[in-house]
């Protein structure tokens, strides 16, 4: 079975610009949720989805934002960038009711 | 607040030592808690659940209420468990994970 997938693994985009990072959870896992990950703060919750609805949000600002599709794909988007965005993006999947969340490789993205 | 505190950044051992990596959390309720391992150039994955009260790979955790902690031992390390590893606390709402800072485990020859 393939694990999750993450587009594109890098990106490097200026202050101000708006990105749009991809993921595919694992087939048949219907919640996905995102996380940034930064030398300072960690590993940080943005939010959760599950059945195409938002079920839990972090303490993130309103640019960050994301949506999910019927067959469970999920996007983020952050607009508005800014220098302290650059981060590593994770996206995990899980089957609903169950614990373990699985990772993908992340996508890195550098706001210059 | 809900919180997990990893105290420290980096654990250098020698291979064959006793390793525990510390973990306290703040929570009230009844905690979930879990180990999430990460090795060099690989995804960050699950080692093991508190609920579960499994060893894997050598590597155990015992749930203390009353010091709120969740630390990680092993009796001997390896080379091979050289990697970051993460405290994670389940938020009471669906899938959100609370991660501590991270551990980097180096175990030497």
């Amino acid at each position: 079975k393939a694990g999750v997938t993450q587009t594109p693994r890098y990106l490097i985009k200026t202050r101000g610009q708006q990105v749009t990072l991809s993921c595919s959870p694992i087939s048949g896992h219907r919640s996905v949720s995102w996380y940034q990950q930064t030398p300072g703060q960690g590993l940080q919750f943005l939010f959760e989805y599950f059945s195409e609805t938002q079920r839990n949000k972090g303490n993130f600002p309103g640019r960050f934002s994301g949506r999910q599709f019927s067959n469970s794909r999920s996007e983020m988007n952050v607009s508005t960038l800014e220098l302290g965005d650059s981060a590593l993006y994770l996206c995990a999947s899980r089957v609903a009711g169950v614990d373990e969340q699985f990772f993908g490789p992340g996508t890195r993205l550098t706001v210059l | 607040a809900q919180r997990v505190t990893q105290p420290e950044k980096l654990l250098s051992v020698f291979k064959g030592a006793p390793v525990e990596l510390k973990c306290n959390y703040s929570y009230s309720g009844s905690p979930e808690l879990f180990w999430y391992v990460q090795y060099s150039r690989q995804r960050l994955q699950l080692l093991l659940r508190h609920i579960s009260r499994e060893s894997i790979k050598g590597f155990t955790a015992d749930l203390n209420k009353g010091e709120t902690s969740f630390h990680l031992k092993k009796p001997f390390a390896q080379e091979e468990d050289s990697a970051m590893y993460y405290c994670a606390l389940k938020d009471n709402q669906g899938g959100k994970l609370i991660f501590g800072q991270g551990t980097e485990l180096s175990v030497k020859p």
